[in-house]
This record gives C-alpha cells, structure tokens and sequence, in this order.
C-alpha cells in the first residue's frame, strides 16, 4: 500500500518568514495530494491540494509543488503568521479514494 | 464547501460496553465514506472504508468484529465499538468524499473524541 513520509515533525519559524514541509510518498499510482492543517482538538481542515496532472498551485500566501518524478510534494507558507501555528499534515491517494496521511508537522509561528 | 457531522462529538463509557458514533454528510450523498482514528499526538490512520449497501472494507489490523461499520442510507454510516476497552480510547473522524475524479475532495467530519474508562 502506500506510504507516506513527512518531513520535519516540527518546525518554529520567525513570524513573516516562511515555512517549507516536505512528503514523500511511495504508490506512483498516487494522484492526489491534499494538506490538512489542524488545531488541537478539532477536525482536519483541507488548506490546498493538488492534483497530478499539474506541479504547482498556489492560493495567497500557501502553495504546494509536486514532482511526480521523484515522488515528493512540498508545501510553502509564506508570511507566516501566528495563527498558522498548527499541526500539518500531507496525504496521498489514488484510485481507491483513501487517504494516506504523513506523520504531521508541528508548525510554531513565534511572534 | 460540504458539510459532514458527527455525533457525539464526546462520549465517555465503562470498559465493556457499546459505543456508535454517527457520521452523517448533511448536503450531499456519499456512496462511501471513510473512518480514522487518531490517538493523541499522531497522524491519522484509516480504520475502514464504509460502503453504502455493501460490507465495509478493513485495514489491516482493525478488527471488524469489533468495530461494527453500517451504512445504511446514502448519507449515514455509522462505526460501532463494541466492547470497549481503555486502549480503544481515541479521537474517532469520519470523512465523506464528494465531487467525481479531478474534482473530487474529501470533508472530515468534527470528530468524535471517545474515552473508555
């Protein structure tokens, strides 16, 4: 089945600077990549996904790459802020629907 | 976006008993929906795959004698933990797909957070 891998488990950043997080995942029959960001208690909330027929898409101050080629996607937060202090997590998933989900990444934003 | 509820969204019982958990998607129908469960600090981890009008599909090492999975219309599923225990104490999600192939995304529902004493 397939495998997810998420990189770093946690980050603290200077707010304004930005932050990168990385995934690799294992199934190239994979063509779904969404990132979830979520906030201690509370549901996973789906802040930009991508899908494999393109390899960058970009929604203010996130975006998301995807090489196909080595199987790695990457999201970006720019500016960050404090309130996109949050647990992150990368997914994949193919033609059966379910998600994979990374390890999660404890982003810190220090004011 | 689409709505997807769970209840409860909070349920403490005594070690031994039953336990449903509902997920409904409130605005759309959801031939499929999926179950995780998440304990506390870790990622989230697909329990199932819930069929409306078939026999759910289980990951391996989830027990599906122990884990009850119904979906019984086109926006109801319903996870039943039978026989609680300590160790079954968890943070239970739900998620419904909806839209079809590039379109397609999944909604989570609220969660269901489940402490077995």
């Amino acid at each position: 089945g397939e495998n997810v891998e998420q990189h770093p488990s946690t980050l603290s950043v200077q707010e304004g600077d930005s932050a990168v997080i990385k995934c690799t995942y294992s199934d190239s029959a994979s063509n779904y990549f969404p990132w979830y960001k979520q906030e201690l208690g509370k549901r996973p909330q789906l802040i930009i996904d991508i899908r494999s027929n393109v390899g960058e898409k970009k929604d203010q101050r996130i975006a998301v790459t995807l090489n196909k080629t080595a199987k790695h996607f990457s999201l970006h937060i720019t500016e960050t802020q404090p309130e996109d202090s949050a647990v992150y997590f990368c997914a994949a998933s193919g033609s059966a629907r379910q998600l994979t989900f990374g390890s999660g990444t404890q982003l810190t934003v220090l004011p | 976006g689409a709505v997807v509820s769970q209840h409860p969204s909070r349920v403490i019982c005594k070690s031994g008993t039953s336990v449903k958990i509902e997920c409904r998607s409130l605005d759309f129908q959801a031939t499929t929906m999926f179950w995780y469960r998440q304990f506390p600090k870790q990622s989230l981890m697909l329990m199932a795959t819930s069929n409306e009008g078939s026999k759910a599909t289980y990951e391996q090492g989830v027990e599906k004698d122990k884990f009850l999975i119904n979906h019984a219309s086109l926006t109801l599923s319903t996870l039943t933990v039978t026989s609680a225990h300590p160790e079954d104490s968890s943070f239970y999600i739900c998620s419904a797909p909806t839209g079809t192939g590039f379109q397609e995304t999944q909604y989570f529902g609220p969660g269901t957070r489940l402490l077995v004493l």
